[in-house]
């Protein structure tokens, strides 16, 4: 267990629709990354917030987007879903100090089904 | 960043040392080696990094050629519990990981 929680586990909705996940970090982690991943495939980096902050992007439309609160939770919303968007959504939190390397904590992930 | 080679899959025995290994010949000289791995519908877990000495944890070892361009992870004595998807990625620091296809990884009884 890495106390990095998410939520809910499961979603389906409808081509068109918006989408809101949620994350919890880990005690005492500043930083949020949020990634996508396809069936078969490696995870894909979507964004990272650092301090309430978006700290580097992947390559994503921006009708996905997030925010990260004062208690470092942090959400991911996406707009307009596509059938393309059904995947795992995970949810990572680290520790980010200038100069020193630190390691990534996945949460279970989310599984989005869009019809 | 610099890309990763890795196979795509292979077989342990269960007991047996697992050596997976990783081709980077461009990577750069503040680039660490990092390793994930990610059972079956889980979020990836972190393994182990390094940069140019070798490192050992409680789950594994990493093994980085004096040349930095290829490196092993070793997972010491196999358990089913190892069977995932193993990631190598190169990274300056693990902002924005890189994940490939990784090398699936089947320990048997």
């Amino acid at each position: 267990e890495t106390g990095v929680t998410q939520s809910p586990t499961h979603l389906i909705k409808t081509r068109g629709q918006q989408v809101t996940l949620r994350c919890s970090s880990q005690s005492g982690h500043n930083t949020v990354s949020w990634y996508q991943q396809a069936l078969g495939q490696g995870p894909q980096f979507i964004f990272q917030y650092y301090r309430e902050e978006e700290n580097g992007r992947g390559n994503f439309p921006p009708r996905f987007s997030g925010l990260q609160f004062p208690n470092y939770s942090s959400e991911l919303n996406v707009n307009a879903l596509e059938l393309d968007d059904s995947a795992l959504y995970l949810c990572a939190s680290s520790n980010q100090e200038l100069g020193r390397v630190y390691e990534q904590y996945f949460g279970p992930g989310t599984r989005l089904t869009v019809t | 960043d610099a890309k990763t080679t890795q196979p795509p899959s292979m077989d342990c025995a269960e007991g047996r040392a697992a050596n997976l290994p990783c081709n980077h010949s461009t990577i750069s000289g503040n680039e660490y080696v990092y390793w994930y791995r990610q059972i079956h519908s889980q979020g990836p877990q972190y393994i182990i990094h390094g940069l140019k000495n070798n490192e050992t944890n409680e789950m594994a070892s990493l093994i980085i050629t004096e040349d930095r361009k290829s490196s092993t992870l070793i997972l010491p004595h196999a358990t089913l519990r190892d069977t995932a998807v193993y990631y190598c990625i190169v990274r300056v620091n693990d902002y924005k990981l890189s994940f490939g296809a990784g090398t699936t990884v089947t320990v048997r009884a």
